[in-house]
């Protein structure tokens, strides 16, 4: 069964340094998403694409955070400069379409920031 | 933008016993309603999901109900078994956005 991909599974980091996530989604998925999770709490969307454009970034916090889907394929978030609040889940989830709207989750990226 | 509410935080049962989730919406114009469980440290994987056109939908033990009216959807699920402990998430997809907005969650833990 095809499944999303992220790297790495964890990461710690230290305040102010840059730090970045990878996720491949499943084939054929033109839409992907970048989730942040709290512990304790559900995902908050920070960044949807269909195929290569930016849908929705309206909770991106621009300032230190940039996402790309150059090919439409794989993607990566980045963090520059990391804070200490920036500690959590970051998920990646993909669907097949617009109009199919169910949701494949990748097993995400823990970050620590210290 | 859509605001999900999602209760109880916390939901203790016995083996045995009828678990329900509830969520409620503010956007009447959402059509697609997924649930998601998560055990700890794993993803989120979609257990059950209705769409604004039918009023339930039932998958084994498990089921989800929708009010459209009144703006909120329920899980329910039956003969719980300890497998079955883990955080419970709903969430609401508005139609035309396809934007999900996620509730924070129930934690379902199930006694022996």
């Amino acid at each position: 069964e095809a499944e999303v991909a992220q790297s790495p599974r964890y990461k710690i980091t230290e305040k102010s340094q840059a730090v970045a996530f990878w996720c491949d989604p499943i084939s054929g998925h033109a839409t992907l998403y970048w989730y942040r999770q709290i512990l304790g709490q559900g995902p908050e969307l920070l960044v949807q694409f269909q195929d290569e454009s930016v849908v929705d970034d309206s909770q991106l916090p621009k300032d230190r955070f940039s996402a790309e889907r150059l090919k439409g394929v794989d993607s990566t978030l980045k963090i520059q400069p990391a804070e200490l609040g920036d500690s959590a889940m970051y998920l990646c989830a993909s669907s097949s379409d617009g109009t199919e709207e169910t949701q494949y989750f990748g097993p995400g990226t823990r970050l620590l920031v210290l | 933008g859509e605001n999900v509410e999602q209760h109880p935080s916390t939901l203790s049962v016995q083996e045995g016993d009828s678990a329900v989730i509830k969520c409620t919406y503010s956007d009447s114009a959402s059509n697609y309603f997924p649930w998601y469980k998560q055990e700890l440290g794993k993803r989120p994987q979609l257990i059950i999901d209705i769409r604004s056109n039918v009023g339930e939908k039932k998958d084994q033990r498990i089921a989800v109900t929708l009010n459209k009216t009144a703006k909120h959807f329920s899980l329910h699920i039956t003969e719980t078994q300890p497998e079955d402990s883990a955080v419970y998430f709903c969430a609401v997809v508005s139609g035309g956005s396809y934007i999900p907005t996620f509730g924070r969650g129930t934690s379902l833990i199930v006694h022996p």
